[in-house]
């Protein structure tokens, strides 16, 4: 069973387009989050959310909006598409019955490429 | 502000040879510690963590890693390495003691074997 899976794996488009990645996952966790990985292997955070509520919003793009139907799910939609935005787009989740130490657990990843 | 430094962008190792990776933090509180590993075209997977008790933590894959408050450091080691331990390797560090505010992540050792 994958504890954390994102869709698509890989995504090319043009600029200018919309696009989603979706992530599910089904560890139980209260937390989960959206990491950006640039060309460089980067790893920066984008957003977080906790029982479906958004704690962290960091300086991300307008045209980047999360949506979390439940807590097991978190979505990225990505508005007007820039060459920039091409990177990797990694989901993770965390927390639990116990106290949330912060280990994240990782999707494999959403490889986005904008044309 | 949080932060974390892995000063060696690539190390090139023989295999069968020793390793450590450096891996620096800069935190006020305990810090709760993790090191990742990240193959090519892979998620991210955790290798070990530190939280408290014993400095030296015991990982996966042969792996340990000890934590040192004096020098700030959470330095990655394994006395023989194979040549599937070719990687990306990440450092992180915990805001606040977990929650949901996320890693923060080092900028990450690429990690060549020699054969």
């Amino acid at each position: 069973d994958t504890a954390v899976s994102q869709t698509p794996k890989y995504l090319v488009t043009q600029m200018g387009n919309d696009k989603s990645i979706k992530c599910e996952q089904n560890l139980g966790h209260d937390t989960m989050y959206w990491y950006k990985q640039d060309s460089k292997k980067f790893l920066k955070i984008m957003f977080s959310y906790n029982n479906k509520e958004l704690i962290i919003n960091e300086t991300v793009p307008n045209r980047f909006s999360p949506k979390s139907p439940d807590k097991a799910h978190l979505n990225l939609h990505i508005n007007s598409l820039e060459l920039g935005d091409s990177a990797v787009y990694f989901c993770a989740s965390s927390g639990g019955s116990g106290a949330n130490t912060g280990e994240l657990f990782f999707g494999e990843g959403s490889r986005l490429t904008v044309l | 502000a949080q932060s974390v430094t892995q000063p060696d962008i690539h190390i090139t190792v023989s295999e069968g040879a020793s390793l450590e990776l450096r891996c620096n933090y800069s935190y006020g509180a305990t810090p709760y510690l993790f090191w990742y590993v990240q193959s090519p075209g892979q998620g991210l997977q955790l290798l070990l963590k530190y939280f408290s008790g014993d400095t030296l933590v015991q990982g996966i894959k042969g792996f340990e890693a000890e934590f040192k408050r004096s020098q700030s450091s959470f330095n990655l080691r394994k006395p023989s390495v194979h040549w599937s331990d070719a990687a990306e390797y990440f450092c992180a560090v915990a805001y606040s003691g977990g929650g949901a505010d996320g890693l923060t992540f080092g900028k990450g050792t690429h990690l060549i074997i020699q054969p």
